[in-house]
């Protein structure tokens, strides 16, 4: 049990759609970053955010979006979804704003199926 | 940029077999390495890691020796078990301004009692 959560555990939507999806981070935790996990693959980072501020992005359109709130939870958006956009969206928190050495923690992920 | 080649599976044992999963990476400077496993219906965990060349990181019976000659960082374990079965990730996380973890595919570990 790693502390972080996300919402939903799984999710259908068609192709054109637009969907949220949400993370409350492990307490104390202040930065938080996104994954994509297509099936049979690696995790590909989506971005980061650390207080508030997005402070790295992977090599997503901008139609991937996101937000960090006060208490540092946070929201992934995706606008106009492709039937590649299928994967399972990890989230991960972690304490020190996205060190080198640093331990994430991640959630169980939310499993996203583009119709 | 930062890429992570791990050794393809799915991998298949018997319990108490010694297991070997093979990593290689390219990076620029001297990054962090990772081990994560993913078990059914879970979400990543932490395994074991290793910030600097000829560190060993530990954990559960796991090893992993971060060789910066040979740009490797190979998972062992002398004796798994059936409880050892899920998916096993290798994973950099460069210095300086990289945020990132960058990820191998994946090598998906049975182990048959």
């Amino acid at each position: 049990e790693t502390g972080v959560t996300q919402s939903p555990t799984h999710l259908i939507k068609t192709r054109g759609q637009q969907v949220t999806l949400r993370c409350s981070s492990q307490s104390g935790h202040n930065t938080v970053s996104w994954y994509q996990q297509a099936l049979g693959q690696g995790p590909q980072f989506i971005f980061q955010y650390y207080r508030e501020e997005e402070n790295g992005r992977g090599n997503f359109p901008p139609r991937f979006s996101g937000l960090q709130f006060p208490n540092y939870s946070s929201e992934l958006n995706v606008n106009a979804l492709e039937l590649d956009d299928s994967a399972l969206y990890l989230c991960a928190s972690s304490s020190s704003g996205g060190q080198s050495n640093e331990k994430l923690f991640f959630g169980s992920g939310t499993q996203l199926s583009v119709l | 940029g930062n890429s992570v080649t791990q050794m393809e599976g799915p991998v298949t044992l018997s319990e108490e077999a010694f297991l070997t999963i093979n990593c290689t990476y390219t990076a620029t400077g001297y990054p962090s390495l990772f081990w994560y496993v993913q078990y059914p219906g879970e979400g990543l965990q932490l395994l074991l890691k290793a910030t600097k060349a000829d560190d060993k990181g530990s954990n559960k019976g796991f090893e992993a020796t971060y060789r910066k000659e040979t740009t490797s960082f190979h998972l062992e374990k002398g004796s798994v078990q059936v409880s050892d079965s899920a998916v096993y990730f290798c994973a950099l996380r460069g210095a300086g301004s990289a945020r990132q973890l960058t990820f191998g595919s994946g090598t998906q570990l049975t182990v048959l009692p």
